[in-house]
């Protein structure tokens, strides 16, 4: 059964500085991965999807990588801002390309003035 | 812009109640899901259907079912709401194809006192 870990649970970093958030994934059988930015309260924001046969994909100050073989994936953000701060989700999906999603449990991101 | 809607943001019901959760999209997509989210256990899916008239259970149907009618619209139905069914819920859209890129709704946070 596929399992989605998010590593650090919470992040706290002063504005400015690079960060890259961590998601391990048991199984490398999956189409795609995506990213997502929630706020407290509200609804997911795609931020970026990446197929299986992709490297990376870059939207802005936002840099997604995946390399199926380690089952993992990181979302760089550059240049920090207080506006950044938000859950970070990813999830995947590896019921061949249908759309269902499994999550990880996501990192809260504080970036502080 | 793809837009997701959910009928509520916020309800509050008592226990035994019938409650409709609304979701339309607007971008012709043919997969729609609903997952509830709830603090250490992450979002989970409910139901989900890939075209008019379709519904496939997710891992977690208990105690709720569905119906999708018209293609833009997917509703999750609590036939006799309880306790445990205090939670966010999210409804989603996605294309079928190759770019099999999800986007949610804003989210409906119902409590059963």
């Amino acid at each position: 059964k596929q399992e989605v870990t998010q590593i650090p649970a919470a992040l706290s970093v002063p504005e400015g500085e690079n960060l890259v958030l961590n998601c391990s994934f048991t199984d490398s059988a999956i189409y795609n991965l995506q990213w997502f930015r929630q706020d407290p309260g509200k609804g997911l924001t795609s931020l970026l999807l990446i197929q299986s046969s992709q490297r990376e994909q870059t939207s802005g100050r936002l840099n997604a990588s995946l390399d199926k073989s380690s089952g993992r994936s990181t979302l760089y953000i550059a240049a920090s801002q207080p506006g950044d701060s938000a859950t970070y989700l990813c999830a995947v999906d590896g019921s061949g390309n249908t759309g269902k999603l499994i999550f990880g449990q996501g990192t809260t991101l504080q970036v502080k003035p | 812009d793809v837009k997701v809607t959910q009928s509520s943001r916020y309800l509050v019901k008592r226990t035994g109640e019938k409650v409709f959760l609304e979701c339309v999209q607007d971008m012709d997509h043919e997969n729609m899901f609903w997952y509830r989210q709830d603090p250490g256990l992450g979002l989970r899916l409910i139901y989900f259907s890939y075209d008019v008239k379709m519904k496939e259970k997710g891992d977690i149907p208990e105690g709720y079912s569905v119906s999708r009618e018209k293609k833009e619209r997917f509703s999750l139905i609590l036939e006799s709401t309880s306790t445990n069914q205090t939670s966010m819920y999210l409804c989603a859209s996605s294309p079928r194809g190759v770019l099999v890129e999800a986007f949610f709704g804003q989210g409906t946070r119902l409590t059963v006192v």
